[in-house]
């Protein structure tokens, strides 16, 4: 079973619709990350939590909220889902490992939940 | 100025070829660098992690020069399998930044026969 899963993975939906897409983790990782990506874009930022009661903003977080209901699952919303909000969502996890004074962390993301709104 | 700026390619090299990436980032506290390898519809997955004494693993060789805020990856004699979106990613250390990767907007490279 993959360790980071995402649901949905295709979701189809209307402008002004409130949807919730969902990631849960089998890693142990306190640290967990929402991000979207864009062609010409990368990946972007939207919210992250370091430990269940830890929710921080990243570069694009209006329109969304996140919730953070167990170390295993994080979930992000959209409240009035608009057209611009069409992208591939990503979830992901990661655990730093602190080595000669720096931090070397690895993010491991889900499969993606491709979002069109129409 | 985007703070990790990639060349967007595409890359496009025959099999067996050398190519390499390129990759600047913005500020100067960058702590942490990576390669991550996109497949196409698929989920960024770690390559290699990027050390200041340069790294070797197999054909890909990564290279860091902090004073130029640089980094680079070769590939060499490329496979068909190496066809894949290549991003470059810097952790911004500092205060609570740790774990707070930023993305490329990645290199495209194919790889024909």
């Amino acid at each position: 079973d993959a360790d980071v899963t995402q649901t949905p993975r295709n979701r189809i939906t209307k402008t002004g619709k409130r949807i919730m897409l969902e990631c849960s983790q089998t890693k142990g990782h306190d640290r967990m990350y929402w991000y979207r990506q864009d062609p010409g874009l990368g990946l972007r930022l939207i919210y992250y939590s370091f430990d269940v009661k830890d929710i921080n903003k990243g570069e694009i977080s209006d329109g969304y909220s996140v919730s953070r209901q167990a170390q295993a699952k994080f979930s992000l919303s959209l409240e009035s889902a608009i057209p611009n909000q069409t992208a591939l969502y990503f979830c992901a996890t990661s655990d730093p490992l602190w080595t000669s004074g720096t931090v070397q962390e690895t993010q491991y993301f889900g499969p993606g939940t491709r979002l069109l709104v129409l | 100025r985007k703070e990790v700026e990639q060349d967007p390619g595409p890359f496009n090299v025959p099999e067996g070829a050398t190519v390499a990436f390129n990759c600047t980032y913005s500020n100067s506290a960058s702590q942490s660098f990576f390669w991550y390898r996109q497949d196409c519809r698929k989920e960024p997955k770690l390559l290699m992690s990027v050390y200041s004494s340069g790294n070797e693993d197999g054909r890909f060789t990564a290279q860091l020069n902090r004073a130029s805020q640089y980094i680079s990856l070769l590939i060499r004699d490329s496979k068909l399998s190496d066809s894949a979106t290549y991003l470059c990613v810097v952790n911004f250390a500092g205060g609570t930044s740790y774990g707070k990767l930023t993305f490329g907007q990645g290199t495209i490279l194919t790889v024909h026969p």
